[in-house]
């Protein structure tokens, strides 16, 4: 069965400060690995994925995330946080292909940015 | 990019009463819509897995009868709360694949913007 942990809860840092949102992942075949946003209220925003290639992916406000596969790891990282990052964070894990196939997201990381 | 849709994005009712959330997708067409709860401050749990044409696959636990869900075009999906109760109020989100990116279906959901349901 897959699965997605998301350790960290809840992190907080300082504006302009560097960030890692950490993802780890078990999953049977070749995983299709995500991050999502989520501002409060709303739906979800894809940040950036990964299926295969190059092992750091180039995301959307500046974030990235490296796939690591032996350390089954996808972390989010952003070097220079702004006050407007501050959101629920969720990495996702399912299969390359088929409509019907399912995500398995994580438990989410809340990121509160301090001015 | 392909862009799903929810109404309404908040509805408040009374106890026993049913409520209907809508879910479309604007730009593209899909088969399959999946439609999420998620409590606050919590992640996203799989209610079920809406088919065009066809009867909706429940996860484990999700009362059927409670939760109606139905996908008569391949653009719109709705989920019915059926005799709605405190219990039920929460964060209803969809989602959906978009076929026509690159001619693959691949794995990236596009989500709708939730509809949060309060029963008093």
């Amino acid at each position: 069965a897959q699965s997605v942990t998301q350790p960290d809860i809840h992190i907080t840092v300082s504006e302009g400060a560097s960030l890692e949102l950490r993802c780890n992942y078990s999953y049977g075949a070749t995983p299709y690995l995500f991050w999502y946003v989520q501002s409060p209220g709303q739906g979800l925003q894809l940040l950036l994925k990964y299926f295969s290639g190059d092992t750091l992916v180039q995301g959307i406000k500046g974030f990235e995330a490296e796939f690591k596969r032996s350390q089954s790891s996808f972390n989010l990282r952003k070097p220079s946080v702004h006050w407007s990052d501050a959101a629920e964070y969720f990495c996702a894990v399912g299969p390359y292909t088929g409509t019907a196939s399912k995500l398995t997201f994580g438990t989410g990381t809340r990121l509160q940015v301090t001015l | 990019g392909a862009v799903v849709s929810q109404h309404p994005s908040w509805v408040i009712c009374k106890s026993g009463t049913s409520v209907k959330i809508e879910c479309r997708s604007l730009d593209f067409q899909a088969t399959t819509m999946f439609w999420y709860r998620q409590f606050p401050k919590q992640s996203l749990m799989l209610m079920a897995t809406s088919n065009e044409g066809s009867k909706a696959t429940y996860e484990q636990g999700v009362e059927k009868d409670k939760f109606l869900i139905n996908h008569a075009s391949l653009t719109l999906s709705t989920l019915t709360v059926t005799s709605a109760h405190p219990e039920d109020s929460s964060f209803y989100i969809c989602s959906a694949r978009d076929p026509q990116i690159t001619g693959v279906v691949t794995g990236e959901l596009f989500f709708g913007e939730g509809s949060r349901l309060t029963v008093l």
